[in-house]
């Protein structure tokens, strides 16, 4: 199975920074690399698909970049809205896997 | 609006069965993959299952083959998840959820509100 790792574990920002959230995969996954966001008590979100498409209705200042192993979710601004869990799945193999999550928390 | 409702969720003795459902509605069912991913309470989501538009190609995760079925009635617009010989572990969340695109499933881009699966004597 292919794992995704994501770092931080936890990322402690204020309302208008930038986020930086990373996804590392055990081997490649081309291009099929989705973000997710999810709220507590909510089910999850589609952000990005294909690594740095923005799903229907998403903010221009959600955008994701890299192929291969290594991918990066960047929020440009943080709104007071964008404070959860995000995840990374990728679509490359048989079976589905997604990482552990990153939690964008209020500092 | 696309949506999809699933349930069948509830309390359930280790070693017992349930089966999941999943009424899809505002669009084409037939044309689009499935999946049932799942969270644990306070852990990460973990993709369980994924089934095709004709519903002849199934995938499932290690953690469940061999022990759940996934199905589907497009007549009916319902997805279905079949658990056998379930665990503790089993405990969670299942959300069931449509791949973005027609022709394979990658990623997924509308997803129900969940159902609760509780395994526990």
């Amino acid at each position: 199975d292919i794992v995704l790792t994501q770092s931080p574990a936890t990322l402690s920002l204020s309302p208008g920074e930038r986020a930086t959230l990373s996804c590392r995969a055990s081997q490649s996954v081309s291009s099929y690399l989705a973000w997710y966001q999810q709220k507590p008590g909510q089910a999850p979100r589609l952000l990005i698909y294909d690594a740095s498409n923005r799903a229907t209705g998403i903010p221009a200042r959600f955008s994701g970049s890299g192929s291969g192993t290594d991918f990066t979710l960047t929020i440009s601004g943080l709104e007071p809205e964008d404070f959860a869990v995000y995840y990374c799945q990728q679509g490359s193999n048989w079976p589905l896997t997604f990482g552990g999550g990153t939690k964008v928390e209020i500092k | 609006e696309v949506q999809l409702l699933e349930s069948g969720g509830g309390l359930v003795q280790p070693g017992g069965s349930l089966r999941l459902s999943c009424a899809a509605s505002a669009f084409t069912f037939s044309s689009y993959a499935m999946s049932w991913v799942r969270q644990a309470p306070g852990n990460g989501l973990e993709w369980v299952s994924g089934i095709s538009g004709s519903g002849v190609t199934t995938h499932y995760a290690n953690s469940v083959k061999g022990r759940f079925t996934i199905s589907r009635d497009n007549s009916q617009n319902t997805l279905y998840l079949q658990m056998n010989s379930l665990r503790a572990e089993d405990t969670a969340i299942y959300y069931c959820a449509k791949s973005l695109g027609s022709t394979t499933l990658r990623h997924m881009d509308v997803w129900g509100q969940g159902t609760t699966v509780t395994v526990s004597s």
